[in-house]
């Protein structure tokens, strides 16, 4: 069964430094990656994914994730964070044989102005 | 595109009274989902539909929620009779390829 794991509840950077949230996975087979942002009181947006590949992903708000297999991590970074990036960001991981998505428990972004 | 709509966005019940939830999808959209977020807890998948058929509903507590697709358009998530370990936010998601999931605004609930 797959699994992903969102090691920090939360992430402290000073506003204009460079952020990264990290998520490791476990599947059978081949991942389908995914990360979301949730603002307060709203429903899940949706940054960026991998599917296949290049292994570094380009996403919404100049986020970028880099896949890398062999430590089976998808490592959410930006090179500049901003006061508005600040929100609740969890890593998501499918099986491509599985339509079945499993979320990790989010990491909550703190950027200090 | 017109997004996924939910309805109501927030709810507050007494234990043991019955609650539903309606969720339209994005036109198109064939596979629905419906996820539970307890706060400080991620999603969690609580059922999900392809057209009007049940696809999974292992982690969906039947003895008191149900979920129905009819049309194989929009939904109804139903809680009867609700405790006070079902207050979360109830998200509707849907997707066409099942690659990307589009989600809701959410329904907060609270039981008292």
């Amino acid at each position: 069964a797959q699994s992903v794991a969102q090691p920090e509840d939360q992430v402290n950077v000073a506003e204009g430094n460079p952020l990264t949230v990290k998520c490791t996975y476990s599947v059978s087979g081949n991942p389908y990656l995914f990360w979301y942002v949730q603002y307060p009181n709203r429903g899940l947006q949706f940054l960026l994914k991998y599917i296949t590949g290049d292994n570094l992903v380009k996403g919404s708000y100049g986020f970028e994730a880099e896949f890398n297999k062999s430590q089976t991590s998808f490592h959410l970074k930006k090179p500049s964070a901003l006061v508005s990036d600040s929100a609740l960001y969890f890593c998501a991981v499918r099986d491509i044989w599985d339509d079945k998505i499993i979320f990790g428990k989010g990491t909550r972004l703190h950027i200090l102005p | 595109e017109a997004g996924v709509a939910q309805s109501p966005r927030y709810k507050i019940i007494e234990k043991r009274q019955s609650v539903a939830f309606w969720c339209n999808p994005i036109s198109g959209h064939a596979t629905l989902y419906w996820y539970q977020q307890i706060l400080g807890q991620g999603p969690k998948l609580l059922i999900q539909f392809q057209n009007n058929g049940v696809v999974d509903d292992s982690q969906l507590p039947k003895d008191r929620f149900s979920a129905e697709r009819l049309k194989g358009v929009d939904s109804t998530l139903k809680i009867q009779p609700a405790k006070l370990e079902d207050s979360a936010v109830y998200l509707c998601a849907s997707s066409s390829s099942g690659a990307q999931q589009f989600f809701g605004p959410g329904t907060r609930l609270t039981v008292l």
